[in-house]
């Protein structure tokens, strides 16, 4: 069965330090990978996506995202959180020869401290 | 206008009402989508278009209804809802093409949907 599972329900950081979020997904067929933001009040913007080629992705706000077949994950980081950076996130599996469903993580909620 | 615009942005309705939400993509995409968004629960993909034509719906109850007039703009009809479906819903776009499901989506900010 498809899925994703963002195995982190929140997380807190210090403004300033590194930040990871985990992604494990399961698809049948070659997926499209992405992670999602969602500020409060508002819809989800695309942080990154990968399709084919280098496994490790770069996005806006200076996420990046590493894709490992052998693991099913797709991990996002960040070196160093901005406060601005409190949001959920999503990781979401589709596309490609599954056609038009994309499946969605339950999302991780993130918490920067001062 | 720009990106993917929903309205209203806040609906309370009673359990009787008949009421229709909005969405309009000034994209020039050819996909359309409607998500129900939960507290606590993932993303739930409702109904999918492309090229006007309903593509997938996701086991929705009869009381939600879709409507594609054309490739920007969709609607979501409701009638006779429950408590339990009070929910953020949020309409989505994507550039689908045929033969070629490229799957990046564009959303917009929601409408905030209470039902009494």
């Amino acid at each position: 069965a498809q899925s994703v599972t963002q195995p982190d329900i929140h997380i807190t950081v210090s403004e300033g330090a590194s930040l990871e979020l985990r992604c494990n997904y399961s698809y049948g067929a070659t997926p499209y990978l992405f992670w999602y933001v969602q500020s409060p009040g508002q819809g989800l913007q695309l942080l990154l996506k990968y399709f084919s080629g280098d496994t490790l992705v770069q996005g806006i706000k200076g996420f990046e995202a590493e894709f490992k077949r052998s693991q099913s994950s797709f991990n996002l980081r960040k070196p160093s959180v901005h406060w601005s950076d409190a949001a959920e996130y999503f990781c979401a599996v589709g596309g490609g020869t599954g056609g038009f469903k994309t499946i969605f993580g339950a999302g991780t909620r993130l918490f920067v401290k001062a | 206008e720009t990106g993917v615009t929903q309205t209203p942005r806040h609906l309370v309705m009673g359990m009787t009402n008949k009421k229709s939400l909005k969405c309009e993509q000034h994209l020039g995409h050819n996909a359309m989508y409607w998500y129900k968004q939960s507290a606590k629960k993932p993303l739930e993909l409702m109904f999918v278009y492309n090229f006007k034509e309903q593509t997938e719906n996701n086991s929705v109850p009869s009381r939600f209804s879709p409507e594609c007039p054309n490739s920007s703009h969709l609607f979501l009809h409701l009638h006779t809802l429950q408590p339990e479906d009070s929910a953020l819903y949020l309409c989505a776009s994507s550039q689908g093409m045929a033969g070629r499901n490229y799957n990046e989506q564009f959303f917009g900010p929601g409408t905030r949907l209470t039902v009494l």
